[in-house]
């Protein structure tokens, strides 16, 4: 059964750094084909996806925010984080992790934290 | 970068009608398109990938087609349960854009 979790702080000031991390069980990413991506969304917006890292470490980034985002992953415990610097009140959203494997979607999904941006 | 566009953005419908949501993208995408379903307050449901291949556990009322640059998703007779938000994905190697989703309403 593969689940996937975000954790990270649900409040961060503008100009700092988010860290969120997903934690996730059931498969391994060291597994060829596989990746966990992160997808955000704010409120009342459509979906917006921002990276994927994939088993032999290829990371891929949204062009418009390449600049202010890492994603890095731990195999051995598990995870993968996503950092974006300098942040602002229009990154206020709920952040999602999902798995996908080979040439599917994304299969499988975290619940999503909601971080909001705010002095 | 790629777009995609979805149409309608709202869509109003009643319970066993035939719907359909087209998404256009802006260039060839080849078969690299996914369909997911959310609804408020929860993550997105894969519905489709690889534009026309059911996802785990979908009912067949749901089913894709398309390739290149135009895709469609079609609901065969609507379900209560069906009322939701749609996207579109795709997910060429480089990056894996969302449509900016079609809203399902009840008539």
């Amino acid at each position: 059964q593969i689940t996937l979790k975000e954790s990270g702080p649900t409040l961060v000031k503008p100009t700092q750094t988010l860290t969120v991390t997903c934690t996730f069980s059931g498969f391994s990413l060291s597994t060829s084909d596989v990746g966990v991506g992160w997808i955000r969304q704010s409120p009342g917006k459509a979906l917006e996806w921002l990276a994927i890292i994939y088993w032999d470490d290829d990371k891929r980034y949204s062009p418009s925010l390449k600049t202010r985002l890492t994603i890095t992953k731990d195999t051995s415990k598990n995870q993968v984080v996503l950092s974006v610097t300098n942040m602002d009140p229009v990154d206020t959203g709920t952040y999602y992790c999902a798995h996908r494997y080979g040439g599917d979607g994304y299969d499988y999904w975290g619940q999503g934290i909601l971080v909001t941006v705010s002095s | 970068d790629i777009q995609m566009t979805q149409s309608p953005s709202t869509l109003s419908a009643s319970v066993g009608d035939r719907v359909t949501i087209t998404c256009r993208a802006s260039q060839s995408v080849s078969s690299w398109l996914a369909w997911y379903q959310q609804r408020p307050g929860k993550a997105p449901k894969l519905l489709i990938y690889k534009a026309s291949t059911l996802g785990s556990g979908v009912p067949p009322r749901f089913s894709g087609s398309g390739s290149g640059t135009e895709f469609t998703l079609t609901i065969s007779s609507l379900q209560p349960d069906d009322f939701a938000t749609y996207y579109c994905q795709h997910y060429t190697t480089y990056w894996h854009t969302f449509g900016q989703g079609t809203k399902l309403e009840i008539k």
